[in-house]
């Protein structure tokens, strides 16, 4: 069974930084590229970027709201991908959602982890 | 404001279709093929339902079919049933690696 557990979420303050983390089990980690989504309270979902395969070499690529900001790693070692989240804004209070990603969809998704950004 | 425009609403009864549209542009929906619908209970992991305009994941049932036309996506769902009840959210490829959502649809099945 195909298990995406996203962890790392809480309240932050504006302009700190938080780490999410997605642990994947039940396929083989290094053939999917990875992406991070997320909704904010009574919003609908946002693409926030992805980072494909090491065979792709990992490139990544950002939606223009966290560019700069926002970092996605992976880790093929421990089946992890990672949402590295700096300079904090009260608009990314939302459920950050992890997926497997191919060919501009996401097949696999994580249930969320809540960030929080307040002052 | 979201990229792709989807109704906010839509209902239907036991047994009967609905469908849910999303419009949006010839920078994304109209030129490419890559629209995909999620089915989202809140609180749950959101469901990949159809890719690529028409494609079905394996286990999804053929009751949800998907289609397109010039700069407007569809999704049908047929033979409503009460497990339905959801949001729906499509997606598509909006070029240079980027992607776009709808605002989502609440359908209830009454």
């Amino acid at each position: 069974e195909v298990q995406l557990v996203e962890s790392g979420g809480g309240l932050e303050q504006p302009g700190r930084s938080l780490r999410l983390s997605c642990t994947v089990s039940g396929l083989t980690f290094g053939d999917y590229a990875m992406s991070w989504f997320r909704q904010a309270p009574g919003k609908g979902l946002e693409w926030v970027g992805f980072i494909r395969s090491k065979t792709y070499g990992a490139a990544t690529q950002y939606a223009a709201s966290v560019k700069g900001r926002f970092t996605i790693s992976r880790d093929e070692s421990k089946s992890i991908a990672y949402l590295q989240m700096n300079s904090l804004k009260t608009e990314d209070t939302a459920v950050y959602y992890c997926s497997t990603f191919a060919v501009y969809r996401a097949d696999y998704w994580g249930q969320g982890t809540l960030v929080a950004v307040s002052s | 404001q979201s990229a792709l425009t989807q109704p906010p609403s839509a209902s239907g009864s036991p047994g009967q279709s609905v469908t849910i549209s999303c419009t949006g542009t010839s920078s994304d929906v109209g030129t490419y093929n890559f629209v995909s619908w999620y089915q989202h209970h809140p609180g749950k992991a959101p469901k990949l339902m159809i890719y690529d305009v028409s494609k079905r994941p394996s286990g999804v049932p053929d009751r949800f079919s998907g289609s397109k036309s010039g700069n407007t996506a569809s999704l049908t769902v047929s033979g409503l049933q009460t497990e339905d009840e959801a949001d729906y959210y499509c997606s598509s490829y909006a070029g240079v690696n980027n992607i776009s959502f709808g605002g989502g649809t609440k359908l209830t099945v009454l």
